[in-house]
C-alpha cells in the first residue's frame, strides 16, 4: 500500500507571496492533520481534516488555512508568506480522528 | 496547558548497550501513547504505540507504561548507529494528538 505522499517537496518563496500544499493519504485513510515543524519549535499542530471537514485546530494565525477533498486528499495554504514561515510542513494520515498517525515526507518551505 | 516533556538531550550510549528514552505527560485522562522515530532531515516514523498499563515489546523496542506516574518510556536493547536519530513522544489526549519536543539520541561506535 502506498505511503502518504505530499507534494512539492521543496519550495522556495519570496515574503509576500502564497503558497499552497498538498497531501494524499494512504489509500482508505480519511483523516489528515497537517504540522509545522521548525528547529526551535518541533512540531506543532496546525489541523486536522476528517470526511472533508475541519475537526481541530492550532494555534496558528488566519492565513494558514486547509481544505479536504472528497477523496480525502488535503491542501494547505500559507498567504502573506513570512520569513517565519520557513519551515518543514508534514503531514499525517489515519484511518480516522484519534487514530495512529503516519506521515509523508514533508514539504520543505524557504521564505527569501 | 496540556504538556508531554522529553529531555532534549542529547542522550550519548555506546553501540550494543540499551538506550532509555523517557516521556512525562501532564493529563491523567490521556488514553494511547506512541513513540516516533525521526532521522534528521526525514518525518517522523512510528516505532511503537502502547495503550495499557504495562510493558510491550517490538524486536529491540520495548516501550513501558505507568499512567499512575503519567510516564512512558521507550527502551532500545543492542542499540545499533543506525538507530541515532531524534525519538518524539507523542499523547493521545482528545481531541488532539500532544507532541514532546522529541530526544536526540547518539550511538558512538
Amino acid at each position: 500500500k502506498a505511503g502518504v505522499t505530499q507534494t512539492p517537496r521543496y519550495l522556495i518563496k519570496t515574503r509576500g507571496q502564497q503558497v499552497t500544499l498538498s497531501c494524499s493519504p494512504i489509500s482508505g485513510h480519511r483523516s489528515v492533520s497537517w504540522y509545522q515543524q521548525t528547529p526551535g519549535q518541533g512540531l506543532q499542530f496546525l489541523f486536522e481534516y476528517f470526511s472533508e471537514t475541519q475537526r481541530n485546530k492550532g494555534n496558528f494565525p488566519g492565513r494558514f488555512s486547509g481544505r479536504q477533498f472528497s477523496n480525502s486528499r488535503s491542501e494547505m495554504n500559507v498567504s502573506t508568506l513570512e520569513l517565519g514561515d520557513s519551515a518543514l510542513y508534514l503531514c499525517a494520515s489515519s484511518l480516522g480522528l484519534l487514530e495512529t498517525q503516519y506521515f509523508g515526507p514533508g514539504t520543505r518551505l524557504l521564505v527569501l | 496547558q496540556k504538556e508531554v516533556e522529553q529531555n532534549s538531550g542529547p542522550l550519548s550510549v555506546p553501540e550494543g548497550a540499551i538506550a532509555s528514552l523517557n516521556c512525562t505527560y501532564s493529563d491523567r485522562g490521556s488514553q494511547s501513547f506512541f513513540w516516533y522515530r525521526q532521522y534528521s532531515g526525514k518525518s517522523p516514523e512510528l516505532i511503537m504505540s502502547i495503550y495499557s498499563n504495562g510493558d510491550k515489546e517490538d524486536g529491540r523496542f520495548t516501550a513501558q507504561l505507568n499512567k499512575a506516574s503519567q510516564y512512558v518510556s521507550l527502551l532500545i536493547r543492542d542499540s545499533q548507529p543506525s538507530d541515532s536519530a531524534t525519538y518524539l513522544c507523542a499523547v493521545l489526549d482528545p481531541p488532539q494528538l500532544i507532541w514532546g519536543a522529541g530526544t536526540k539520541l547518539i550511538i558512538k561506535p
